[in-house]
């Protein structure tokens, strides 16, 4: 059954805490995206990567950082640098190349304590 | 200027009316679109990518003018189903990175 899983579904950061997002897929695609969103906001890109270890950030990368070891998988980290962490965040993967649809995961929504 | 600007709606309609909604872009050089779905509280998924030729998926009918920067999405004959959030999305110029709008919502009452 392919597709891609975050993990949790539900997060809370206390205050100066750091928390990762999970983010795998099995859908052998090469690029792997990071987006927030906030109510009444389009989604908004934090990082992505089109090939292992390597990411470029997007456009609020402030407050985040990501890694790419495996194909696979692509954690986010919220660091305690983002005052404002409190939003639904979506991966996302595509075959990076054509159309470039991307296909997302469930989501997590992290809140703060 | 925002990269893609919706109308957020809410578009109330009866089942089985038509709704109709645009979306416009900002960056000439744009080569994919696409509209999206998005539930409430779930992730966005593809509906249709939108061609220059207008293109149709059953009661979907998505059009695209590069002259007029804009791209439309018409629902037929609407199902209680179709209530949800519509994500408009373009492509970046060169580049694989996408640029979403805030979404128009559409509710059908029965």
């Amino acid at each position: 059954d392919g597709g891609i899983t975050q993990s949790p579904k539900y997060l809370f950061r206390k205050e100066g805490q750091n928390v990762t997002l999970s983010c795998e897929q099995n859908l052998n695609h090469d690029a792997m995206y990071w987006y927030r969103q906030d109510p009444g906001q389009g989604l908004r890109l934090i990082y992505y990567s089109q090939i292992v270890n390597d990411f470029q950030k997007g456009d609020i990368a402030e407050g985040y950082s990501v890694s790419r070891e495996k194909k696979e998988s692509f954690p986010l980290t919220v660091t305690s640098a983002q005052k404002n962490p409190t939003a639904f965040y979506l991966c996302a993967s595509s075959i990076s190349r054509g159309e470039n649809i991307q296909y997302f995961g469930a989501g997590t929504r992290l809140s703060v304590l | 200027r925002k990269e893609v600007e919706q109308d957020p709606g809410p578009f109330n309609v009866p089942e089985g009316a038509t709704v109709a909604f645009n979306c416009t872009y900002s960056n000439s050089a744009s080569q994919s679109f696409f509209w999206y779905r998005q539930d409430c509280r779930k992730e966005p998924k593809l509906l249709m990518s939108v061609y220059s030729s207008g293109n149709e998926d059953g009661r979907f009918t998505a059009q695209l003018n590069r002259a007029s920067q804009y791209i439309s999405l018409l629902i037929r004959d609407s199902k209680l189903s179709d209530s949800a959030t519509y994500l408009c999305v373009v492509n970046r110029y060169n580049d694989y990175k996408l640029s979403f709008g805030a979404g128009t919502t559409v509710t059908v009452r029965a």
